[in-house]
């Protein structure tokens, strides 16, 4: 049973440029979550997704980032015309239901370097 | 505004020794609490997690112990080891799924 996938696991790109990361669920799971990792700061919640429907999007910034989770298919994270600020882990994690105790599964990660 | 305090930032440990890691809340709506182990160029993982009307949950050298009326919860990894070598996030959970992190404690167990 893989576990949650990223991809990729680093990517470069220059300012202006769009940058896509996505994220494949563990098989079953059907909520999905994108973080933000700063270096030397925790996880920042950015949004919660279920398939074909955004649940929370209350950490994403509100211009040039959107997220997606279709049908069929990964949760795609997608930021046009990159800046430098933008440059961070971005991690995706799943959980199979809505529920207060569900474990949050992680992926390993997207690295984004923006030059 | 941090949702979740954590401290220290970095905590150098020498092994066999125990290792303390705090975190404090101030919304009483989190209803669970876990603790995620990170390593470099990894994704967190789940180490163990409590709910609000337990004081304390041990899982072999890993025990959280949790102070309701403070709003307060703490992790204790007892005999460090070298492997514990990594990066402790806690975090709290409100009712919908919406999960707060800390900002994260880099822990470095010495030989």
């Amino acid at each position: 049973n893989a576990g949650v996938m990223q991809n990729p696991r680093h990517l470069v790109r220059r300012r202006g440029q769009e940058a896509r990361l996505r994220c494949s669920p563990m098989k079953g799971h059907s909520h999905v979550y994108w973080y933000r990792q700063l270096p030397e700061e925790g996880l920042k919640f950015m949004v919660y997704l279920q398939k074909e429907n955004i649940i929370d999007e209350s950490g994403m910034p509100k211009e040039r980032f959107s997220a997606e989770f279709p049908k069929e298919g990964p949760s795609i994270l997608r930021i046009q015309q990159v800046v430098r600020g933008d440059s961070a882990a971005y991690f995706c994690a799943s959980s199979p239901q809505l529920a207060s105790y569900n474990e949050q599964f992680f992926g390993p990660g997207t690295r984004l370097t923006v030059l | 505004q941090q949702q979740v305090k954590q401290s220290p930032q970095s905590l150098i440990v020498q092994k066999g020794g125990i290792s303390i890691i705090n975190c404090a809340y101030e919304n009483t709506a989190f209803d669970y609490f876990p603790w995620y182990q990170q390593f470099p160029g990894k994704g967190p993982a789940l180490l163990i997690a409590i709910r609000p009307d337990v004081s304390e949950k041990k899982e072999g050298r890993f025990t959280i112990s949790f102070n309701k009326s403070a709003k307060q919860f703490s992790l204790h990894i007892m005999d460090s080891q070298p492997g514990d070598s990594a990066t402790y996030f806690c975090a709290a959970i409100q009712p919908g799924n919406q999960f707060y992190f800390g900002t994260g404690t880099s822990l470095t167990v010495i030989p």
